[in-house]
């Protein structure tokens, strides 16, 4: 199976800030590579497909990248409500799997 | 509006079988694959199983495999999973998902049914 490993595990940034997600994974997926959101008590949202495809509807501060093994998520202008967990998931091979996510705090 | 709604989760005992449901409405069912994904309390996200939209193809977690079936009734517009063989680690929320035919990401997702595996 596919093992995708995100990094950092949790990290904390301001309101207006930038932060940057990154997924690795342990061999190569293209750009089978998506982005969720996932906020407390709520479903997970897909925010990025396809490595760089933003989800319709999505603000455009989202932004993603990478393709083979490396892969970044990269939120802008930071608002309140992207405090959140994010985890990425390769469609690349069966099975698929995800990250073990990201908390991104205040 | 595009929704998916599941049902069917209760409190079961090891070993025991379960047959959760999803509802979808609001798009062409029958044009999309439908998956499964679930989460175990204070856990990350395990993708479990995928049905192709004629339910011709399905694939399944390693974890699942053998124990879970996943099937759909394109007339009613449902999907379902088959848990048998249930295991105290089965416990989670069950999530129905949408895919969205774009190199398989999923783009609806309902709020979950949760299963509770414990004797």
């Amino acid at each position: 199976d596919i093992q995708m490993t995100q990094s950092p595990s949790s990290l904390s940034a301001y309101v207006g800030g930038r932060v940057t997600i990154t997924c690795r994974a342990s061999q190569s997926v293209t750009v089978y590579l998506n982005w969720y959101q996932q906020k407390s008590g709520k479903a997970p949202k897909l925010l990025i497909y396809s490595a760089s495809s933003l989800q319709s509807g999505v603000p455009s501060r989202f932004s993603g990248s990478g393709s083979g093994t490396d892969f970044t998520l990269t939120i802008s202008n930071l608002q309140p409500e992207d405090f959140a967990t994010y985890y990425c998931q390769q469609s690349f091979i069966f099975p698929y799997t995800f990250g073990q996510g990201t908390k991104l705090e205040i | 509006e595009v929704q998916v709604v599941e049902s069917g989760g209760v409190v079961i005992q090891p070993g025991g079988s379960l047959r959760l449901s999803c509802a979808a409405s609001g798009f062409s069912f029958d044009d999309f694959s439908m998956h499964w994904v679930r989460q175990g309390p204070g856990k990350g996200l395990e993708w479990v199983a995928l049905i192709t939209w004629d339910g011709g193809n399905r694939y399944y977690a390693d974890s699942v495999k053998g124990r879970f079936t996943i099937s759909r009734d394109n007339s009613k517009n449902a999907i379902y999973l088959q848990m048998n063989s249930l295991r105290t680690e089965d416990t989670a929320l069950y999530y129905c998902a949408k895919d969205s035919n774009v190199l398989y990401a999923m783009d609806v997702w309902g709020r979950g049914t949760t299963v509770t595996v414990s004797s």
